[in-house]
C-alpha cells in the first residue's frame, strides 16, 4: 500500500536555529501534500498545503516565513521551521493522497519537535 | 462553518464493544473516514464510508452513517488492549482536498 515516510521522527534543537522535516511518498507520486501540527491531546491543525512546483498555500494564522515549505519533486515535500522558539515545540505530521478519493490520505509517522 | 465533533474519552473493558460517535456539519461530503492514532505516531486509515451507504462492516469494525442527523459512528467489536488509541473521524472540506478532523476520541481499553 501507499507509504509516506517522514524524517526525522524526533528532533531537539536550540532556540534560534532552524529545523527541516522531510516528507516522502515512497511508492506513489504526490502533487499535493499536507502539513499538520498537533498539540498534546488535541486534534490536527492543518498548517499548509504543499503543491509540487508551486508555492504552498498556508492556512490563516500560519506564518509562511516561519514555516517554509518546499515541494520540489513529486515525492518530496519539506517543512523548515525557521528561528525556532519553544512555542514551536509540537508534533508535526505530513500526509498525501494516493489514488482515488475514497482511499483517504496516507500519513507520515510524525516528527516530535522540541525547542530548548 | 465546517465542524466535526467527537466525545473526548471512552473507556471499555477488554472483550466489550466500543462505540465512538461523531457529528459533522457538511452534508455534501462524499466520503467520511475513521483514522486511528497510536501514541507518538501518525494517523492510520481504519475505514471509510461512502455517503450513499448507511452501514459498512469490515471485520471487527462497523461504521454507521445517519445522514439525516449527520451522525457517524464506529463500533469496534471484541475490543482489545491494542485498540487503545485516539480515533479521529474526518470529512473532506467543501470543494477542497483538505480534511476536517474531529477532536479525536481517546479510547482506553481496560484489561
Amino acid at each position: 500500500g501507499a507509504v509516506v515516510s517522514q524524517h526525522p521522527s524526533w528532533v531537539i534543537c536550540k532556540s534560534g536555529t532552524s529545523v527541516k522535516i522531510e516528507c516522502r511518498s515512497l511508492d506513489f507520486q504526490a502533487t499535493t501534500m499536507f502539513w499538520y501540527r498537533q498539540f498534546p491531546k488535541q486534534s490536527l491543525m492543518l498548517m499548509a498545503t504543499s503543491n509540487e512546483g508551486s508555492k504552498a498555500t498556508y492556512e490563516q494564522g500560519v506564518e509562511k516565513d516561519k514555516f517554509l515549505i518546499n515541494h520540489a519533486s513529486l515525492t518530496l515535500s519539506t517543512l523548515t521551521v525557521t528561528s525556532a522558539h519553544p512555542e514551536d515545540s509540537s508534533f508535526y505530521i505530513c500526509s498525501a493522497r494516493a489514488g482515488q478519493p475514497n482511499y483517504g490520505y496516507t500519513f507520515g509517522s510524525g516528527t516530535r519537535l522540541t525547542v530548548v | 462553518g465546517e465542524d466535526v465533533e467527537q466525545s473526548l474519552f471512552l473507556s471499555v473493558r477488554e472483550g466489550d464493544s466500543s462505540v465512538i460517535n461523531c457529528t459533522y456539519t457538511d452534508s455534501s461530503s462524499t466520503y467520511l473516514y475513521w483514522y486511528k492514532q497510536e501514541p507518538g505516531a501518525g494517523l492510520q486509515l481504519l475505514t471509510y464510508i461512502f455517503s450513499n451507504m448507511d452501514m459498512k462492516q469490515d471485520q471487527r469494525l462497523t461504521v454507521l452513517l445517519n445522514k439525516k442527523d449527520k451522525h457517524l459512528s464506529l463500533r469496534i467489536a471484541d475490543t482489545q488492549t491494542g485498540d487503545s488509541a485516539i480515533y479521529f473521524c474526518a470529512e473532506p472540506g467543501t470543494g477542497t482536498y483538505k480534511y476536517i478532523f474531529g477532536t479525536g476520541t481517546r479510547l482506553k481499553v481496560l484489561a
